[in-house]
């Protein structure tokens, strides 16, 4: 039972590199979401899908793109990645009718 | 804006004591809160709540909503060494469904 995927677990990036975090779920779940973590600050939202062909902003959107091609797949996109998105990331993904988050393992970034 | 705020952010104490975590929220056409626990990797949840005054159990932790007030509280009686983890309060809305806006966390200690 696969759950919430998300790959890699860890990268290192330089300043102004790009990169792309998979996501995927095997559960049919309708949203899928990206949060980023940092110390003391809980999860702050990304972006968000409802549905396949459908994204939306979060809270800290700059720097990131979205797209949901798929259901089962929502991967989260750095165009040029800066210091100040080191962080933790995670994936979730949930029922349209349920409000319980499943969430991937997370993925570690560091930006040089 | 929808927001969350949790209280205190951390504590420490000795097994066995009794904790109580506190949330309380703002948002607008309010459809859930709900509890997570999270040690090293990614949150688990705990609970949902939707209704005033319906308390959920489970085991040693239980919690309770209060709409009228706009909180919520997550008790653990006879506290374990297993239940050190940064436990986080996320609230939805009908109106932004898959989208869930988390407080801080609180981060508990438990000192055999």
């Amino acid at each position: 039972n696969a759950g919430v995927t998300q790959t890699p677990k860890f990268q290192v990036l330089k300043t102004g590199q790009s990169m792309t975090l998979q996501c995927a779920q095997d559960m049919n779940h309708e949203y899928m979401s990206w949060y980023r973590q940092d110390p003391g600050m809980g999860l702050r939202l990304i972006h968000y899908s409802v549905g396949a062909g459908i994204t939306d902003q979060g809270e800290v959107p700059n720097g990131y793109n979205v797209s949901r091609s798929t259901t089962e797949d929502f991967p989260l996109r750095l165009l040029s990645a800066a210091p100040s998105q080191t962080s933790v990331y995670f994936c979730a993904s949930s029922l349209v009718n349920t409000g319980e988050l499943f969430f991937g393992e997370g993925s570690r970034l560091t930006v040089l | 804006e929808d927001k969350v705020v949790q209280s205190p952010l951390s504590l420490v104490v000795h097994e066995g004591d009794t904790v109580t975590l506190n949330c309380s929220y703002e948002v607008t056409n309010f459809r859930s809160l709900l509890w997570y626990k999270q040690e090293k990797k990614a949150p688990t949840f705990l609970f949902m709540l939707t209704s005033s005054g319906i308390e959920k159990k489970s085991g040693r932790l239980s919690s309770i909503l209060d709409k009228k007030e706009l909180f919520s509280i997550l008790n653990i009686t006879a506290t374990q060494t297993g239940d050190s983890a940064i436990y986080l309060c996320a609230v939805e809305a009908w109106t932004n469904a898959g989208k869930s806006t988390f407080g801080d966390g609180t981060t508990l200690t438990v000192k055999p």
